[in-house]
């Protein structure tokens, strides 16, 4: 069974916009990751934050987490048409060391 | 340094078959997970090795089994395949144990079951 839940499942922007998705889970976590994968391809990590972080940087991504609301949420500022792609959530939860990943957000850039 | 390498990178199979996939993770990474993505279920758990042992099980049946050799690699195996054994497995390595460690993911197997 999936631990997060993404949302929007699809989106669709223009290039120069930014992209705001959501990850919501469901237990208590060490950390959260985001990934990213282009059509059929393997998974390329984007952001690891952890349970005791707020809020992350890199590059053009911004990653923000509340453990309160057991939610995060990914954006990335002035997309780009490489930007397409599926985005997931992974997290980790207390006294496991899986990683469980959730059902992702499609986000359509165009030129 | 080289990343993850799966192979094969496709392939078909017919109802009944077994299959065998392997992994090489990047070196130096002890741990080896395997995850099954398939447009319903998404991507699901499989299973973890570290140090040559399972760590940890997803909810799969037991045709579906695994192992990791002294150089870290990987490979699983499905036996007895099942139409609803088609999609992209994907295998990924990390420094330790995953849910504390980024993953490196390589390019996947797709299999196709007849």
């Amino acid at each position: 069974s999936q631990q997060g839940e993404e949302d929007p499942q699809a989106l669709s922007i223009q290039e120069g916009e930014n992209a705001t998705m959501n990850c919501s889970y469901k237990t208590s976590i060490n950390n959260l990751q985001w990934y990213r994968q282009n059509s059929g391809r393997g998974l390329v990590h984007l952001i690891l934050i952890r349970s005791n972080e707020r809020e992350k940087h890199s590059g053009r991504l911004r990653v923000t987490l509340d453990t309160s609301k057991k939610s995060s949420s990914l954006l990335i500022t002035a997309s780009r048409a490489a930007d397409t792609a599926s985005y997931f959530c992974a997290t980790a939860a207390y006294n496991t060391d899986k990683l469980i990943f959730g059902t992702g957000t499609r986000l359509q850039v165009f030129p | 340094k080289a990343g993850v390498t799966q192979t094969p990178r496709y392939l078909i199979k017919t109802r009944g078959q077994q299959v065998t996939l392997s992994c090489s993770p990047i070196s130096g990474h002890r741990s080896v997970s395997w995850y099954q993505q398939t447009p319903g279920q998404g991507l699901q758990f499989l299973f973890e090795y570290f140090s040559e042992t399972q760590r940890n099980k997803g909810n799969f049946p037991g045709r579906f089994s695994g192992r990791q050799f002294s150089n870290s690699r990987s490979e699983m195996n499905v036996s007895t395949l099942e139409l609803g054994d088609s999609a992209l497995y994907l295998c990924a390595s990390s420094l330790a144990l995953g849910g504390d460690y980024e993953q490196y993911f390589g390019p996947g197997t797709r299999l196709t079951v007849t």
